[in-house]
């Protein structure tokens, strides 16, 4: 069983939507981080989150400690929003355990 | 505006070379990073430091060594380029209250 778990492994969805992709993790972590990686490889870091909820535009990422689990919505997506979302557990700032991604495509 | 930066984006090398990837970051982050992913897989940890004259290798066995005599400065270098070698190189660095920054990457093929 992968430490960090992420779902749906790939997204397609309509302009517009709403969509939400989950992390869960079983390791233990001082922050729990959202990447999106674009087709040509850069990673974005999107949020970093100890507790609660966190917005940045139309992005909004959440967690629960108590349950060990993350979503990150996306509002009214647009198909520049195609990307590989990525959770990753931060492990006391010692390293990051990654989840295998979300590969999203939305359409236009 | 990149924090971090890697060079070169993009190298094509032939068998038995040895390479150096640069990273540098002008953040003063004290932890670094680099990372290998292969296209559409996972991100595998190879290396990282905690600060000047620290290295530590990763999760993922590698042929590569790093140093870091400089905060700001975190090479790695292949001394044999092989074809498996062949990948993409993402360099990051963390400060534990912002969270971490990733460099553009480094695809590098070896023919």
């Amino acid at each position: 069983k992968n430490e960090v778990e992420q779902s749906p492994q790939n997204l397609t969805a309509q302009e517009g939507e709403f969509i939400t992709i989950n992390c869960s993790y079983s390791v233990g972590i001082s922050a729990l981080h959202w990447l999106q990686q674009h087709p040509g490889g850069g990673i974005v870091s999107l949020f970093m989150l100890s507790s609660g909820k966190k917005k940045h535009g139309r992005l909004i990422a959440t967690i629960n400690i108590q349950e060990k689990h993350s979503s990150l919505h996306i509002t009214a997506s647009h198909p520049r929003d195609s990307a590989v979302y990525i959770c990753a557990a931060d492990n006391y700032g010692q390293n990051f355990v990654f989840g295998p991604g979300t590969r999203l495509s939305v359409l236009p | 505006e990149a924090d971090i930066y890697q060079t070169p984006r993009y190298l094509v090398i032939g068998t038995g070379k040895k390479i150096t990837l640069e990273c540098s970051q002008t953040m003063g982050h004290d932890k670094m990073y680099w990372y290998q992913q292969d296209p559409g897989m996972e991100l595998h940890l190879i290396h990282y430091s905690y600060g000047v004259n620290s290295t530590e290798k990763g999760d993922l066995s590698s042929e590569s060594t790093v140093s870091r005599i400089r905060t700001e400065h975190f090479p790695l270098t292949l001394e044999s380029a092989r074809p498996s070698h062949t990948s993409q190189y993402l360099c990051a660095s963390s400060n534990s209250y912002y969270g971490y920054t990733f460099g553009s990457g480094t695809r590098l093929t070896v023919v």
